[in-house]
């Protein structure tokens, strides 16, 4: 079973429309967890850390679930630019630092 | 922010070759940095963690002689591909951890060195 794993997509939406999508990770002693963005051919970029208590950045919303091993990424009011592959990022309980990344989601918000 | 970059951006070489990938971190030092593989519509796979002064740490299925690492300086980690195949073509990704680090423990990413071997 992969650690981390996404839904591929792709989710191709309206401007102004809200998408929602999940990730599921393996290791219930997972540390931390991390929304990354890639654009086509390009590195990740982080978006947004991921809290128990859930969080809000602009129109992303991220939420946790360590019952059952899953985090969520909510954009609201979509962009053109949110056009990207959502990469899902767990760390291990080791504290080493090391990511695990899902295989990403690909979003596509049509004008 | 703190920038990472690499070198080269994209390569092309022959089967056989090796080939080296550099990895800066222009603006800050890092003890630690780390070597990722993403192959097309697959998610990014760490392959080695590369600590300044020591030994580089080599995930399960790398081969550490076929992938070599060096980490000589606190600004500086090299992968060389050594005697590259057409199956090693990828997209080769470092990042690199801040010795003084933020709230998030961020890692920063470098631009990618996409090889592709004949």
């Amino acid at each position: 079973r992969k650690e981390v794993e996404q839904d591929p997509g792709p989710f191709n939406v309206p401007e102004g429309a809200t998408v929602a999508f999940n990730c599921t990770y393996s290791n219930s002693a997972s540390q931390s967890f991390f929304w990354y963005r890639q654009d086509c051919r390009k590195e990740p970029k982080l978006l947004m850390s991921v809290y128990s208590s859930g969080n809000e950045d602009g129109r992303f919303t991220a939420q946790l679930n360590r019952a059952s091993q899953y985090i969520s990424l909510l954009i609201r009011d979509s962009k053109l630019s949110d056009s990207a592959t959502y990469l899902c990022v767990v760390t291990p309980p080791t504290n080493d630092y090391k990511l695990s990344f899902g295989a990403g989601t690909t979003v596509t918000v049509r004008a | 922010g703190a920038v990472v970059s690499q070198h080269p951006s994209r390569v092309i070489c022959k089967s056989g070759t090796s080939v080296k990938i550099e990895c800066r971190s222009l603006d800050f030092q890092a003890t630690t940095m780390f070597w990722y593989r993403q192959f097309p519509k697959q998610s990014l796979m760490l392959m080695a963690t590369s600590n300044e002064g020591s030994k580089a740490t080599y995930e399960q299925g790398v081969e550490k002689d076929k992938f070599l690492i060096n980490h000589a300086s606190l600004t500086l980690s090299t992968l060389t591909v050594t005697s590259a195949h057409p199956e090693d073509s990828s997209f080769y990704i470092c990042s690199a951890k801040p010795i003084l680090t933020g709230p998030l423990d961020e890692q920063f990413f470098g631009p990618g060195t996409r090889l592709t071997v004949l």
